[in-house]
């Protein structure tokens, strides 16, 4: 079972549009969770982070966190074409004394004009 | 630095060659992280220093990949004998203090092995 589970995709949403990105994981003792934009060819680049449950408001993103579920999302409000690239949920767990990243697959958004 | 920096940014190497891939982390940045990212996954970790000290190595994928950060700065990983399979984006990312909180990432080295 992987440790971070994202739907590849990809996710198609009009202009204007909320686009919603979800992300479970397996690790029930992780504490902080990241979003990342990657548009191809780049690198990861942070769009927020998320370390308590409940929602995180920044600008037109709102990340939620449900630590009973084992869920972390992305709402995007008002999606423009730039908003497309690929998402990628980031996980950080406590494995053998050392904090490691854990990301999924990340999932390919894609913002129609 | 501004920002974390790697070079070289492209590599093409034929099968069986060594490479030297080098990081400069964010100035002040404790913890360093290498990444493995094939084509349309997410990045895997390789390796990560705590100032000079490699405190864990559980990713790199064999014993032709060697890791170093020798001043606690600047990282350099090698891949000996290189094979096709290692072919990737390799990225390093750095963090303050590394307990947990936000990485940085680089521009990544693509890698091209043929």
């Amino acid at each position: 079972q992987k440790e971070v589970e994202q739907n590849s995709g990809p996710l198609s949403v009009p202009e204007g549009a909320i686009a919603s990105l979800n992300c479970t994981y397996s690790d029930r003792g992780s504490q902080s969770f990241f979003w990342y934009r990657q548009y191809s060819g780049k690198s990861p680049e942070l769009i927020m982070s998320i370390y308590s449950n409940g929602d995180k408001e920044d600008g037109r993103f709102t990340a939620q966190l449900n630590k009973a579920s084992q869920y972390v999302s992305l709402l995007i409000r008002d999606s423009q074409p730039s908003d497309s690239a690929t998402y990628l949920c980031a996980v950080n767990t406590l494995t053998s004394g050392t904090y490691k990243y854990i990301f999924g697959t990340g999932t390919r958004l894609k913002v129609l004009a | 630095g501004a920002g974390v920096s790697q070079s070289p940014r492209y590599k093409v190497a034929k099968r069986g060659q060594d490479v030297a891939l080098r990081c400069d982390p964010i100035s002040g940045h404790v913890s360093l992280f290498w990444y493995q990212q094939a084509l349309g996954q997410g990045p895997e970790f390789l390796t990560y220093f705590q100032n000079e000290a490699q405190l864990d190595k559980s990713g790199l994928p064999s014993d032709r990949f060697f890791a170093e950060r020798p001043e606690g700065s600047v990282s350099t990983l090698k891949i000996q004998r290189t094979q096709q399979e290692d072919s990737a984006v390799y990225l390093c990312a750095s963090s303050l203090s590394g307990m947990g909180e936000t990485q940085y990432f680089g521009p990544g080295t693509r890698l091209l092995v043929l």
